[in-house]
């Protein structure tokens, strides 16, 4: 059962684009969404992470919205550059659980 | 990744063969996990611990162990390698638990052959 389900799986944003990424997730009692950056031969890192008592998330380029009601959040990189290209993983987790809940992950590619 | 070291970074063994795979860590943190990343399937957790000597199963642990003797090691061992198991191995290290981020390392490729 995949609890938490990621989209696009691969995406292409023109440089100075706004790229979005997905996620929803099915179990209620998740109240830690993380977001992971991965640059290829690297481990991810952990990028921003929302909780649900807040609807957005603004750490400089990237943002986290979020919407409790629809069981879904998006990480959205504004001004998007080349050195953006990675793989994004969204995450889910609930109080007391010691362990993460990944998406399947998105291939974002920033082209010139 | 500072403070989190994965050997071999890379490996090639026979079907059949056992494999250990070492995680090492000097922050000194409590939780420490083993996920594998595969194209199409993102990162799916294997083993975890939460201390020395706590160890507990994770979403696709079949044939897979794992020990902790020490809180700045944890090893991931494939009794008798399959194909299936070709994959990138991750660790991860949590100070607080997941609710505090995880550090991963920077992964061991495993071909199975």
């Amino acid at each position: 059962q995949q609890q938490v389900k990621q989209s696009p799986q691969s995406l292409i944003v023109q440089k100075g684009g706004i790229s979005i990424i997905n996620c929803a997730y099915e179990n209620t009692a998740f109240d830690y969404f993380p977001w992971y950056q991965q640059f290829p031969g690297k481990g991810p890192a952990l990028l921003i992470a929302i909780r649900p008592d807040v609807s957005e998330k603004k750490e400089g380029r990237f943002t986290i919205s979020f919407n409790k009601s629809a069981k879904q959040f998006s990480l959205h990189i504004m001004d998007s550059q080349p050195g953006d290209s990675a793989t994004y993983f969204c995450a889910a987790s609930e109080t007391g659980s010691y362990q993460l809940t990944f998406g399947k992950g998105t291939k974002l590619s920033v082209i010139p | 990744d500072a403070g989190i070291t994965q050997s071999p970074r890379h490996k090639v063994t026979e079907t059949g063969t056992p494999v250990t795979l070492r995680c090492h860590q000097t922050e000194n943190h409590r939780y420490m996990y083993w996920y594998r990343q595969d194209p199409g399937h993102g990162l799916r957790l294997i083993h975890y611990s939460y201390g020395v000597k706590d160890t507990d199963k994770g979403e696709v642990s079949d044939g897979y162990s794992v020990s902790r003797s020490k809180t700045e090691d944890f090893l991931l061992t494939l009794e008798s390698a399959t194909s299936s198991q070709t994959s990138v191995y991750f660790c991860a290290i949590s100070d607080m638990g997941v609710a505090y981020g995880y550090t991963f390392g920077s992964g061991t490729r495993l071909t199975v052959v």
